[in-house]
């Protein structure tokens, strides 16, 4: 089946600081992937849409100077979280689709916390 | 947007007893996914399921797409089946989750 592989699994960094997130499939090319949040006992939201080659879609009330989304090629979409804040803290997992019928696989996510 | 449903929010169970979870939404959709989030965060895939019924293992699926629902059976319960069992539609909206704790 799809793989998608997520780097790092889990983040602390300083606040004012950038964190960057990184999504790969592994087995399959993705022309498109998507990132989500999730707060504790929450469930997931999609943040944005990355498009290979051209500029993500954000959802509404998303920060896209905050969230700043690269997909440079058809096996990697980064996540990077600028100026991070303590209220950034979250679960960050991406996701891809595959041409194989699986519908949509997820990466293991990635725990960052600002303090 | 499409809104999705799920019940129960929460449910406990004794290992070995049988279980459904539903999931309603709220407009047709091509595409219909069951997760279950492990407590480390991970959101193992269980079904794609758009239409039709499933089997896999103690696990089936069945989604009336006509009648927009989908249904995740869990039969002879474990403790490893604890946790948060998602159904997501489309591209893709999540449903708010059902809590599962399995008791021994």
């Amino acid at each position: 089946g799809a793989v998608v592989s997520q780097h790092p699994s889990w983040v602390i960094c300083k606040s004012g600081t950038s964190v960057k997130i990184e999504c790969r499939s592994l087995d399959f090319q993705a022309t498109t992937m998507f990132w989500y949040r999730q707060f504790p006992k929450q469930s997931l939201m999609l943040m944005a849409t990355s498009n290979e080659g051209s500029k993500a879609t954000y959802e509404q009330g998303v920060e896209k100077d905050k969230f700043l989304i690269n997909h440079a090629s058809l096996t990697l979409s980064t996540l990077t979280v600028t100026s991070a804040h303590p209220e950034d803290s979250s679960f960050y997992i991406c996701s891809a689709s595959d041409t194989l019928g699986y519908g949509y696989t997820f990466g293991s996510g990635t725990r960052l916390t600002v303090v | 947007g499409i809104q999705v449903e799920q019940s129960p929010p929460d449910l406990i169970l004794q290992e070995g007893a049988n279980s459904t979870l539903r999931c309603n939404f709220s407009d047709s959709v091509n595409n219909l996914q069951w997760f279950h989030q492990n407590p480390w965060g991970q959101l193992i895939n269980l079904f794609y399921i758009p239409s039709g019924t499933k089997q896999n293992g103690r696990l089936s699926a069945t989604t009336v797409a006509t009648e927009r629902y989908s249904l995740l059976y869990i039969s002879s319960s474990q403790t490893t089946d604890s946790g948060v069992y998602f159904c997501a539609v489309g591209v893709l909206t999540f449903g708010e989750g059902t809590q599962l704790t399995v008791n021994p």
